[in-house]
């Protein structure tokens, strides 16, 4: 498939553990973007890359959560030490240009 | 903070309703969209709208961008089990390549 993958596609995990979550872009977008949805609200921002410009780190929530991007292309999103408030869908995005293409999310519940 | 407000909420209604979904704001955006999301799914941009006064339809779909672009509806005409989901906008202002997202409205249409 040519769409944006992400992995695991569920993940349960104990508080104070860390996990990490993947994201495939899709081949060529320059852009790709990491956002948080918990039930009941909108995308929570989190983190932006372009290129090969220092990434915007402002909607990372704390210093628990970091993100990286490998090569221009697969991104991985770190949470540390997580919490239960820290369970969510965790969505990555990616984008040529305006149009952002949505993978299908990772769902976190840490118990 | 800009933020995006949308009503309802929540929407439920029998087959062959017509409904009307809105996206407000106090902040100027230079453009919005609109994204559908199916459970499990990411959000899937059905429209974007840049100018002032813009109507964009797409099927049964319309969409309207206020003329001083601080608001957005979409309305949907004879609606079908097929578009049940959350319908979420997104506004970006100039300048900026991160979206603000809405709460959403959660719509269910019952056959």
């Amino acid at each position: 498939g040519a769409g944006v993958s992400q992995s695991p596609s569920n993940k349960v995990t104990e508080k104070g553990k860390d996990v990490e979550l993947r994201c495939d872009p899709i081949s060529g977008h320059t852009a790709l973007y990491w956002y948080r949805q918990s039930l009941g609200q909108g995308l929570e921002f989190l983190i932006y890359f372009q290129g090969n410009s220092a990434p915007d780190k402002s909607g990372l929530p704390s210093d628990r959560f970091s993100a990286e991007r490998t090569g221009g292309s697969v991104s991985t999103l770190t949470i540390q030490r997580t919490q239960q408030e820290d369970s969510a869908v965790y969505l990555c995005a990616s984008s040529p240009a305006e149009t952002q293409y949505f993978g299908p999310g990772t769902r976190l519940l840490v118990l | 903070t800009q933020l995006l407000e949308q009503s309802p909420q929540f929407l439920s209604i029998q087959e062959g309703e017509n409904l009307t979904v809105y996206c407000n704001s106090s902040s100027v955006f230079s453009s919005l969209q609109w994204y559908r999301q199916e459970p499990g799914e990411g959000p899937v941009l059905l429209v974007t709208v840049v100018t002032g006064g813009e109507v964009k339809k797409l099927k049964r779909l319309t969409f309207q961008f206020g003329d001083a672009r601080k608001d957005s509806s979409l309305h949907i005409t004879a609606a079908q089990p097929g578009d049940t989901g959350l319908y979420l906008c997104a506004g970006v202002s100039g300048g900026s390549y991160i979206p603000t997202f809405g709460r959403g409205t959660s719509l269910i249409v019952h056959p």
